[in-house]
């Protein structure tokens, strides 16, 4: 109930190309959809979320698609770049009586991308 | 968005040896969490640091081994005691400002036990 499945385990892109990684969940409860980007020896960085009252968010050259009835979501990199070589984590949490609970993170993906 | 900072950045202790790591936020948040992450591997929750109460552990995490510390609301230490190779891992801090809001990570204590 609290795992979030996410693949692929790693992926290689050509620069120019779509990255597209994706996660699934069980737990309906989940209400918030954050991926996080994480360098080698950095601590996990924000890059996006969303929440299930709407299916898609854009920010740049990322898109997070998100379909609740089929408890998935996604995040697509356009125009991938060697920078956003990185590992990406998918995560879920849900909301207790006004706070945000605990994320549950996916097991992370590892983006190369090709120059 | 908050600036965390983590005390040491890196480490390499013998084993049975304890370290303290210190977390510092640059503003008031609402809650402070520690995270592990294990090499290659994704973040798991070791507890929610309380300010002026004890922290809150996950399953598998208990007090004897990972005391925490919340004096205030920009600043929190997690022990690790009795270390083990086992042991050997990133520790991060993670914030967030408001009960509502999302997680902001710090830059992780890298730990080598020997």
């Amino acid at each position: 109930q609290q795992q979030v499945k996410q693949s692929p385990q790693s992926l290689i892109v050509q620069k120019g190309g779509i990255s597209i990684i994706n996660c699934a969940y069980e737990n309906t409860a989940f209400d918030y959809f954050p991926w996080y980007q994480q360098f080698p020896g950095k601590g996990p960085a924000l890059l996006i979320a969303i929440r299930p009252d709407v299916s898609e968010k854009k920010e740049g050259r990322f898109t997070i698609s998100f379909n609740k009835s089929a408890k998935q979501f996604s995040l697509h990199i356009m125009d991938s770049q060697p920078g956003d070589s990185a590992t990406y984590f998918c995560a879920a949490s849900m909301n207790y009586g006004g706070s945000q609970g605990n994320l549950i993170f996916g097991k992370g993906t590892k983006l190369s991308v090709k120059p | 968005s908050a600036v965390i900072s983590q005390k040491p950045s890196r480490d390499i202790c013998q084993r049975g040896t304890s370290l303290t790591i210190q977390c510092q936020v640059d503003s008031q948040v609402t809650m402070m969490f520690w995270y592990r992450q294990q090499p290659g591997q994704s973040l798991t929750l070791i507890a929610t640091a309380n300010q002026g109460s004890e922290a809150t552990y996950e399953s598998g995490f208990v007090i004897d081994k990972f005391p925490i510390s919340r004096p205030n609301l920009t600043f929190s230490t997690l022990t690790v005691s009795n270390m083990s190779p086992e042991d050997s891992s990133i520790y991060l801090c993670s914030v967030a400002v408001a009960f509502a809001d999302t997680q902001y990570f710090g830059p992780g204590t890298r730990l080598t036990v020997l």
